[in-house]
This record gives C-alpha cells, sequence and structure tokens, in this order.
C-alpha cells in the first residue's frame, strides 16, 4: 500500500541554524506533497506545497525540493527561530485518488 | 469566515460503547476528511468525502465509519469502543478534492477506558 517516511523523528537545531526534514513516498502516481506544521496543542497549518510539475519553491525561510525520480522531497528551513519549534508533518498525494497519506511527523526544536 | 468545528472536543468512554463525532466544514467546502492521531503514529487517513459519497478510506476496521450530509457537515461513529482507540481524531475540510490545502479543525480527544 502506499507508504510516506518522514525523518529524522526528532530534530533538535540551535536557533540560526538549518533544518532538514526528508519524507520518500511510494506512490509514483503522487503529485501534490504538502508541508503541516503542527504547534504544541495546536491545528495542523498547511505551509508550504509544492506539485510534481516543479522541482523546488521557496517561501521566505522555508523551500521544499523534489526529486520525483527518487521519490523523495524535503523541507529546508534556514535561519531557524524559537517559534519554528513544531511537529512538522509531510504528505503525498495522488490527486485522482482522494487520499492524503502523511508522514509520521518530526518533532522540531529550536534551541535559543 | 468560520473555520472547521469539530464537537465535542473532549470525551471519556469506556470499552464497548460506540461514539459519534461531528465536524462542520468551512462554508463552500465540500470535501472532508477525517484522521487520527496519536503519539508516535502521526496523521492516520480515515476517509474522504465529497458531496456526500466516501471517496476513499483508509486501513481501520469496519467499526470505524462515517458519513456526510447535503450540507456538508460530516459525521464518524466508532462502535464497540477498544481502549487503543483513544487518540485525538481531526477533521479537515477542502474546496477540492485530494489536491488542495487541508483546513483541520481542533479535533475531538477521545478516551477510552
Amino acid at each position: 500500500g502506499e507508504n510516506v517516511e518522514q525523518h529524522p523523528s526528532t530534530l533538535s537545531v540551535q536557533e540560526g541554524d538549518s533544518a532538514v526534514i526528508k519524507c520518500t513516498y511510494s506512490d509514483s502516481a503522487s503529485n501534490y506533497f504538502p508541508w503541516y506544521k503542527q504547534e504544541l496543542g495546536k491545528r495542523p497549518q498547511l505551509i508550504i506545497d509544492i506539485r510534481s510539475n516543479v522541482g523546488e519553491k521557496k517561501d521566505q525561510r522555508i523551500a521544499v525540493t523534489l526529486n520525483k525520480t527518487a521519490k523523495h522531497f524535503s523541507l529546508h528551513i534556514t535561519e531557524t527561530q524559537p517559534e519554528d519549534s513544531a511537529v512538522y508533518f509531510c504528505a503525498a498525494i495522488n490527486t485522482g485518488g482522494f487520499k492524503t497519506i502523511f508522514g509520521a511527523g518530526t518533532r522540531l526544536f529550536v534551541k535559543a | 469566515k468560520a473555520g472547521v468545528t469539530q464537537t465535542p472536543r473532549y470525551l471519556i468512554k469506556t470499552r464497548g460503547q460506540q461514539v459519534t463525532l461531528s465536524c462542520s466544514p468551512i462554508s463552500g467546502h465540500r470535501s472532508v476528511s477525517w484522521y487520527q492521531q496519536t503519539p508516535g503514529q502521526g496523521l492516520q487517513f480515515l476517509f474522504e468525502y465529497f458531496s456526500e459519497t466516501q471517496r476513499n478510506k483508509g486501513n481501520f476496521p469496519g467499526r470505524f465509519s462515517g458519513r456526510q450530509f447535503s450540507n456538508s457537515r460530516s459525521e464518524m461513529n466508532v462502535s464497540t469502543l477498544e481502549l487503543g482507540d483513544s487518540a485525538l481524531y481531526l477533521c479537515a475540510s477542502s474546496l477540492a478534492q485530494g489536491a488542495g490545502e487541508l483546513f483541520f479543525g481542533e479535533g475531538s480527544r477521545l478516551t477510552v477506558l
């Protein structure tokens, strides 16, 4: 069945450093890849997404890269700040299958 | 515009009971999906509804069921509750099926004793 593997499960960085979270998906028909951020006690919220016809997308301090051949995509956060501390979920979606498969999540700690 | 509303927010049940959770999507959103969130297991897909039709279902036993009404509101039901069903159940709505941003509710936290 479809599967999304996400690494690492926990990531601790110093404020100002960069953080990278990687995901690998199994369904080659996946064509939409969103990332969600969930702060403690709050609901997940979309922070960035990328579609399969694009290799990279950037929004201020966050960027996502996609390698369709290798079936993996990554979230890059530069100049991390304490407010970036949260759980981040990647997802891979086959838009024709009406099913969103999430990774297990990465808990990011940014130390001030 | 009001966000996704889930009720109840918290509930406690005992093994063997059944529970119904409700989700009201953002006005105009016709797609509603449900997820189970447990520590270490991330967000597990339960099912997705669009225009009152279940479009896909995750790998959960038949004790988990759902439905969507003509006003796009959705309910999920879990029968014969087990201790392992204790989790945060999140509902999300979106404009398009499977391809757009998911707007999550705050969730219903179910504890099974």
